[in-house]
């Protein structure tokens, strides 16, 4: 089992409608969640952290946390095509400070 | 304000030769953590770097090693290069407070190519 899962995708969303992405987790010492963008060819920009259960809205980003079920999902509102990218998501254990990665979910947005 | 800078962009290399990244980390960053992603995969972590000393280390075989400078910047060597260290080395810096990073920046990556 893999310690951070992710579906590879690609995720097709219409402009304008909500893209929805999920990620578990198989350590339950994880303590920080992370969803990175990764445009083709370029490094990874972090767009959202959280670290409590529940939800945590940042612009058109919403990340949510569930610890008890071990997934962390996000959301992306109002899809753009410059949304277009492959979304990473990372956890930072409890005793060390490494991110380890998904294998990210490439998502289309389609005019 | 800089962000995380790494040199060079792209370096092509032979198999068996050897060759050195080099990152600065994001100004009032301490923290430089090392990543090789290969292509269609996420991010693997082969060290991480703090008060010049490495503090944390994945699954990468001894030919990786690192350096930390006063200056918080770092470098990564990579000895005996193999055909399958063709890759995207990334740096990511942070800053380690109570002995727990938090957030973690990326620089633009160098693009390894092993011929």
């Amino acid at each position: 089992q893999k310690e951070v899962e992710q579906n590879s995708g690609p995720l097709s969303v219409p402009e304008g409608a909500i893209a929805s992405l999920n990620c578990t987790y198989s350590d339950r010492g994880s303590q920080s969640f992370f969803w990175y963008r990764q445009y083709s060819g370029k490094s990874p920009e972090l767009i959202m952290f959280i670290y409590s259960n529940g939800d945590k809205e940042d612009g058109r980003f919403t990340a949510q946390l569930n610890k008890a079920s071990q997934y962390v999902s996000l959301l992306i509102r109002d899809s753009q095509p410059s949304d277009s990218a492959t979304y990473l998501c990372a956890v930072i254990k409890a005793a060390g400070n490494k991110l380890t990665f998904g294998g990210g979910t490439r998502v289309l947005v389609k005019p | 304000d800089a962000g995380v800078t790494q040199s060079p962009t792209h370096l092509i290399k032979t198999r068996g030769q050897q060759v050195t990244l080099r990152c600065s980390p994001k100004s009032g960053h301490d923290t430089v953590s090392w990543y090789q992603q290969a292509l269609g995969q996420g991010p693997q972590f082969i060290f991480q770097y703090y008060e010049e000393e490495e503090r944390q280390r994945g699954n990468f075989p001894d030919r990786f090693s690192g350096h930390q400078f006063p200056n918080y910047s770092s470098e990564l060597n990579v000895n005996a290069l193999l055909l399958g260290d063709s890759a995207l080395y990334l740096c990511a810096s942070s800053f380690l407070s109570g002995g727990y990073s938090y957030e973690q920046y990326f620089g633009p990556g160098t693009r390894l190519t092993v011929t």
